[in-house]
């Protein structure tokens, strides 16, 4: 029951570096998101996808790029760390919508820790 | 100012103490409403939503909207320390799920 898996787990990169956090879910949901989360900042959304083949920004997009590789895996790309990218992000999926109407659930990984001296 | 404001506590309370966590919102149109638990090191989990005004149960939980004050509240009867995890309301005006707006969550110790 594995739901939505994300790594690495934890990671330490130098400022230029770069580096892909890899996710993957198992539920069929044709929805995913990448979200960074910062003490005091709250859940931001970086990018999402809404199916297969489609990609679109959210609130923070600048320093990422995304690949939705299949309709299971979304990928997340720093081309070139810098200090403020230091955060734990978290990829999740969702139904479209709820079947009672509204916004979809979202199914969260574990989170991804990603330092960045 | 935020859009959505939450206090981040820590609040801590005793095993069995009613708990009161709130949101303050300020964009009118946001009509459906989440809470979300976060276990230390996990990812958010949906806990209960609410369309529109009004109330909804689940259980120990009690889910509360007032729109006319734009203010949410999710209230824990009995608590127990499993529910130890920080609680982040969530919010938008459209049923698409990337136009969520989250709180920045408060953490609750419940302590035995």
């Amino acid at each position: 029951n594995a739901g939505v898996t994300q790594t690495p787990k934890f990671q330490v990169l130098k400022t230029g570096q770069s580096m892909t956090l890899q996710c993957a879910q198992d539920m069929n949901h044709n929805s995913m998101y990448w979200y960074r989360q910062d003490p005091g900042m709250g859940l931001r959304l970086i990018y999402y996808s809404a199916s297969e083949g489609t990609t679109d920004k959210g609130e923070v997009p600048n320093g990422y790029n995304v690949s939705r590789l299949n309709k299971r895996e979304f990928s997340l790309r720093l081309e070139s760390a810098a200090p403020s990218q230091t955060s734990v992000y978290f990829c999740a999926s969702s139904e479209d919508i709820l079947r009672t109407g509204g916004p979809g659930e979202l199914f969260f990984g574990e989170g991804s820790r990603l330092t960045v001296l | 100012q935020k859009e959505v404001e939450q206090d981040p506590g820590p609040l801590s309370v005793p095993e069995g103490a009613i708990v009161s966590l709130n949101c303050t919102y300020s964009n009118s149109a946001f009509q459906y409403f989440m809470w979300y638990r976060q276990y230390s090191r996990k990812g958010p989990e949906l806990l209960m939503y609410t369309y529109s005004s009004g109330n909804k149960e689940d259980g120990r939980f009690t889910a509360q909207v007032d729109k006319s004050s734009k203010y949410i509240s999710l209230f824990i009867r009995d608590s127990q320390p499993s529910d130890s995890a920080t609680y982040l309301c969530a919010m938008s005006a459209e049923y698409n799920t990337d136009k969520l707006i989250f709180g920045t969550g408060t953490r609750l110790q419940v302590f035995p």
